[in-house]
């Protein structure tokens, strides 16, 4: 079975505009999360959704959006783009648990956006 | 709010020996979730080994165990028999569930990672 992919693998925008950044998860897995992981640092959490609806976000500024389609693929949105966001963007899908402990992430190989 | 720190930025061991990677955790809750993730350079993250706060006993994964002092707030990872496929970046990562819509979910919040050399 194919894991999680991303798309682009590299990605090179100028300050000021927008990108979008796509996520298949695994088949079966109806939750994604988005983290952002700059160089040298631990990856932060985004967002996390499930059944298109928004589970979860993190301290991001609302320049940051996302949204889940019905074959629960995902993409995430920045727009105004600063130098401050070049980052490896990580998409993680996970089965869904309706009680009890959490399922395993498994992360997606990341797009890297570097803003110049 | 949860912070994860790793003090160690840097480890290194020889082929075969032993390492111990340090994680400390701050938080309030009392139920949670704690793992290990390794990210090679090919930049995959994988998930090494998960805890799970309720229990007394410390995982293990083949040659990866976990030392959890729920007290202390600590939970490190020990790495036996190193091979040079273990050479990667370790992530030490907490999370908390929360529920919506009669589901759980939960967010991972990362420390700052240890890179782990193993020499031949």
């Amino acid at each position: 079975d194919a894991g999680v992919t991303q798309s682009p693998t590299h990605l090179i925008k100028t300050r000021g505009q927008h990108v979008t950044l796509r996520c298949s998860p695994i088949s079966g897995h109806k939750s994604v999360s988005w983290y952002q992981q700059v160089l040298g640092q631990g990856p932060q959490f985004i967002f996390q959704y499930y059944e298109k609806e928004e589970r979860g976000r993190g301290n991001f500024p609302d320049r940051f959006s996302a949204r889940q389609f019905p074959n629960y693929s995902s993409e995430l949105n920045v727009n105004a783009l600063l130098l401050g966001d070049s980052a490896l963007y990580l998409c993680a899908s996970s089965l869904v648990q309706l009680a009890g402990a959490p399922y395993e992430q498994y992360f997606g190989p990341g797009t890297r956006l570097t803003v110049t | 709010a949860q912070t994860v720190t790793q003090s160690q930025p840097e480890m290194s061991v020889q082929e075969a020996e032993t390492v111990t990677l340090s994680c400390t955790y701050d938080t309030s809750e009392n139920n949670y979730y704690l793992f290990w993730y390794k990210q090679p350079p090919s930049r995959q993250m994988i998930l090494v080994i998960r805890q799970e706060a309720y229990k007394q006993q410390n995982a293990t994964e083949n040659r990866f165990s976990v030392n959890f002092q729920k007290a202390a707030k600590s939970f490190s990872l020990k790495i036996s028999d190193s091979q040079l496929g273990d050479t990667a970046m370790y992530f030490c990562a907490f999370m908390k569930l929360g529920y919506a819509g009669g589901t759980s979910y939960g967010k991972l919040t990362f420390g700052q990672g240890t890179i782990l050399t193993v020499h031949p």
